[in-house]
């Protein structure tokens, strides 16, 4: 079992839909908790960070990190077609940069 | 722009030539990572320097080899690779390595093609 489960995609959906993207994992430890997106041929910029279970929101984007179910997602409100690209989940337990585990990404396509 | 920049973009080499990738941050970040990331698979990481000094090797074969001549530089020497090291190779660095918060800076990597 992987440590870290994300849906591959690819995700297709209509400009202004709700975007919902998600990982699972199994270590009970992690604590932080971050979503990178990647446009296609560049690296990953961070978009969210988060410690421990709750919501933290940042204009359209809401990260919710449900500890009890080891479970997290990414909700993207009004999507545009610049958000199309692949997002990247990542935790680690104990923040440090080295130790972080990713998940394989999902490939988002916002329709215009 | 990044802050970290990584020459080449694209590099088609050979299994028996020897290249290099190189790494410069502008952030005046401590350490420096260098990361795979091949289709489908999770990020993986190769090594961590910090303050110069190489931290973590996690397993890599030897025909990777890295050097770190100061905090703001990282090369990765290639020589005699295989086709199945073709993957987009990505540099990062950050505040530290070891301290929870430091936000990972990623630079635009460099695409490999093994033939």
């Amino acid at each position: 079992q992987k440590e870290v489960e994300q849906d591959p995609g690819p995700l297709s959906v209509p400009e202004g839909a709700i975007v919902s993207l998600n990982c699972t994992y199994s270590n009970s430890a992690f604590q932080y908790f971050m979503w990178y997106r990647q446009y296609s041929r560049k690296g990953p910029e961070l978009l969210m960070y988060t410690y421990s279970s709750g919501n933290k929101e940042d204009g359209r984007f809401t990260a919710q990190v449900d500890k009890s179910s080891k479970y997290i997602s990414l909700f993207i409100r009004d999507s545009q077609p610049s958000d199309s690209a692949t997002y990247l989940c990542a935790m680690s337990l104990s923040g440090s940069a080295r130790q972080l585990t990713f998940g394989s990404g999902t490939q988002l396509t916002v329709l215009p | 722009e990044t802050g970290v920049t990584q020459t080449p973009r694209h590099l088609v080499m050979g299994m028996t030539n020897k290249k290099s990738l190189k790494c410069e941050q502008h952030l005046g970040h401590n350490a420096m990572y260098w990361y795979k990331q091949s289709a489908k698979k999770p990020l993986e990481l190769m090594f961590v320097y910090n303050f110069k000094e190489q931290t973590e090797n996690n397993s890599v074969p030897s025909r990777f080899s890295p050097e770190c001549p100061n905090s703001s530089h990282l090369f990765l020497h290639l020589h005699t690779l295989q086709p199945e090291d073709s993957a987009l190779y990505l540099c990062a660095s950050s505040q530290g390595s070891g301290t929870a918060g430091n936000t990972i800076y990623f630079g635009e990597g460099s695409w490999l093609t093994v033939v």
